[in-house]
């Protein structure tokens, strides 16, 4: 168990319908992000914060995807209007930063849009 | 961007023998390389980790070995246990901080 914790561990939506999900960090990392990870593939990187600065976005996180980390602490990944395409596994990770690479991984939201 | 790849896709080996696992990556800017287990149902699980200053590391029966020059880093797994059973993903970062590009996986099976 490495600390960083994830909720819901699953969540099956309808197509068109709006869903949240939540990371909580490992506690005093300074840095969390959000990755996707789709079957028989590696993660795809989707943001990142430092505290509660948003610093990084990929091309994959389309205008329907939005993440917030308003303390520094806890952060949420919201998807509006899912789409079938959208059904993946949403894995958070935090690291320490101030000089560290490591990042460590929660146990992830497994999305299922029907 | 960065490009990883990984191969086998697959790997089957008998308990007790060795399993490789090799990746490649595009970007000569890239320093830190780890390497992660991945079980069912669970997030990656970090194993071992390089740094481009470093040729090669080791932690009991886990390796790994970086080539800067080739770019191309590679897993080594000795001594295999049933418990190794998983897919294990290398990743590439080109600064600190920064996002991880993965590879595709490598599903390894030890068959006891």
């Amino acid at each position: 168990d490495t600390g960083v914790s994830q909720d819901p561990r699953h969540k099956i939506t309808k197509r068109g319908q709006n869903v949240t999900f939540r990371c909580d960090p490992i506690s005093e990392h300074n840095r969390l992000y959000w990755y996707r990870q789709t079957l028989g593939q590696g993660p795809e990187f989707l943001t990142y914060f430092q505290n509660e600065a948003q610093l990084e976005k990929s091309r994959l996180l389309s205008d329907r995807f939005s993440a917030e980390r308003p303390k520094g602490s806890f952060s949420t990944l919201e998807i509006q209007r899912t789409e079938q395409g959208d059904s993946a596994m949403y894995l958070c990770a935090s690291s320490p930063g101030e000089g560290s690479d490591t990042q460590y991984f929660g146990p992830g939201t497994r999305l299922t849009v029907l | 961007g960065e490009n990883v790849e990984q191969h086998p896709s697959t790997l089957s080996v008998q308990e007790g023998d060795s399993a490789v696992i090799k990746c490649t990556y595009s970007d000569s800017a890239s320093n830190y390389f780890p390497w992660y287990k991945q079980e069912l149902g669970k997030g990656p699980q970090l194993i071992i980790d390089i740094r481009s200053n470093v040729g090669e590391k080791k932690d009991q029966r886990i390796a790994v070995t970086l080539n800067k020059t080739a770019k191309h880093f590679s897993l080594h797994i000795t001594e295999t246990q049933p418990e190794d059973s998983a897919v294990y993903f290398c990743a590439a970062s080109m600064r600190r901080g920064n996002q991880f590009y993965f590879g595709t996986g490598t599903s390894l099976t030890v068959i006891p």
